[in-house]
């Protein structure tokens, strides 16, 4: 069974620009979640998504946003890049209902770079 | 904003040594979860323990969980080199949470060969 699938690995971008960055979950999968991780706030919960339709939500601005396709697969865009979005982004899909809807199962990541 | 604290936040230990990492939060979970990460890649899950459980086996892994302290711990037994990453835990709010985890800042782990 083939794993999470985050692309690209690896992005520079520039202050005010926006990026789209990509996850394809595992097989069968229905829940996408996204998490930034930084050395100084550490991994933190952005959205997830269930069967297209976000489920929760975490506290990040606006321009973090997402969405997600009828084949479970879910994309993230930050609008009007900052340095502080400098980060590694990663997503992570479970089966998102049943007895093992907790394990999530996380990507590579994302290595944005903000310049 | 992070879930809770995880102490030591940096552990260097021989090979062939315990490892135990402990995980303090801060509000009522449905469950708590260790994962692993290596160097700054993605996060590998480890093990799962409900809120009604207190202690799980994984292999060479023990997990302890203490609801009325609000504190879990991993215990890794016999390390080797191949265990040196960064440990995590994280914390599901509610059964149906799904992938809504809050995670403790982690502890960095160290095998010496």
């Amino acid at each position: 069974k083939a794993g999470v699938t985050q692309t690209p690995r690896y992005l520079i971008k520039t202050r005010g620009q926006q990026v789209t960055l990509s996850c394809s979950p595992i097989s069968g999968h229905r829940s996408v979640s996204w998490y930034q991780q930084t050395p100084g706030q550490g991994l933190q919960f952005l959205f997830e998504y269930f069967s297209e339709t976000q489920r929760n939500k975490g506290n990040f601005p606006g321009r973090f946003s997402g969405r997600q396709f009828s084949n479970s697969r879910s994309e993230m865009n930050v609008s009007t890049l900052e340095l502080g979005d400098s980060a590694l982004y990663l997503c992570a899909s479970s089966p998102g209902q049943g007895l093992r809807l907790s394990e999530a199962f996380f990507g590579q990541g994302t290595r944005l770079t903000v310049v | 904003s992070q879930q809770g604290e995880e102490d030591p936040q940096a552990l260097s230990i021989q090979e062939g040594e315990n490892a135990t990492m402990n995980c303090s939060y801060k509000t009522s979970i449905n469950n708590l979860q260790w994962y692993r990460q290596n160097s700054g890649r993605g996060l590998v899950h480890l093990i799962l323990i409900r809120s009604n459980e207190r202690e799980k086996h994984s292999g060479r892994l023990r997990v302890t969980l203490d609801t009325s302290k609000k504190s879990s711990s991993l215990l890794i037994t016999a390390s080797r080199a191949a265990d040196t990453a960064s440990y995590f835990c994280a914390t599901a709010p509610w059964a149906n949470a799904g992938n809504m985890l809050t995670f403790g800042g982690g502890t960095r782990l160290m095998v010496k060969p």
